[in-house]
């Protein structure tokens, strides 16, 4: 079963501050990956997606990779109340042929003002 | 606008009764995915289908049915068999199925579905 892990939390930052979220995963051979924000109630939203090595910057976000550990990371500078919600962590892998996306249970975040 | 539109948003079903839940998508994605989501937790796969009159079961198919009939629609049946049905079901597409990679799936706004 291929997995992919995260720290429930809640992770608690105050406004301003930056805001660090970890996912690792445990199929090596892992391609392509996924940020999701999900407020409370609502459907997943597309926040970022990283596919090499090394650090993908969007804004105020930034996604980190490094396949050799086997983790992934969003880190969102300058954290606004409006960043309060569950990040959730996807994870594409491959099965003789059939790719599947598979979830992480999420990090809850919470910006203090 | 291009989107995923599920419904009904809300739904209730019976001891003993089967629901259908809709989903459609007008982005011309070849994938279509279903999900489900309990509280506190991540999503899970329950069927998905890469082309129309085809599809394969995800991680918890147990008592659950879909069909594709057209591109467009991929809806999900509740079926009396599956004796936990109360969480939240999500609806997503991607492009590309066989080249998944790069793809990112998009969400319908969900359908929340309670026992009476």
């Amino acid at each position: 079963q291929k997995e992919v892990e995260q720290n429930s939390g809640p992770l608690s930052v105050p406004e301003g501050a930056i805001a660090s979220l970890n996912c690792t995963y445990s199929d090596r051979g892992s391609q392509s990956f996924f940020w999701y924000r999900q407020y409370s109630g609502k459907s997943p939203e597309l926040i970022m997606s990283i596919y090499s090595n090394g650090d993908k910057e969007d804004g105020r976000f930034t996604a980190q990779l490094n396949k050799a550990s086997q983790y992934v990371s969003l880190l969102i500078r300058d954290s606004q109340p409006s960043d309060s919600a569950t990040y959730l962590c996807a994870v594409i892998w491959s099965n003789f042929g059939n790719e599947k996306l598979t979830f992480g249970t999420g990090t809850r975040l919470t910006i203090i003002p | 606008d291009g989107g995923i539109t599920q419904s009904p948003k809300y739904l209730f079903r019976k001891e003993g009764q089967n629901v259908t839940l809709s989903c459609e998508q007008n982005l011309n994605h070849d994938a279509m995915y279903w999900y489900r989501q309990d509280p506190g937790q991540g999503l899970r796969l329950i069927y998905y289908s890469q082309i129309v009159n085809d599809f394969q079961k995800g991680d918890i198919a147990e008592g659950y049915s879909v069909s594709r009939e057209k591109k467009e629609s991929f809806p999900l049946t509740v079926t009396s068999a599956q004796k936990n049905p109360t969480a939240f079901y999500l609806c997503a597409s991607s492009i590309a199925p066989r080249r998944l990679r790069n793809q990112p799936q998009h969400f319908g706004d969900g359908t929340r579905l309670s026992i009476l």
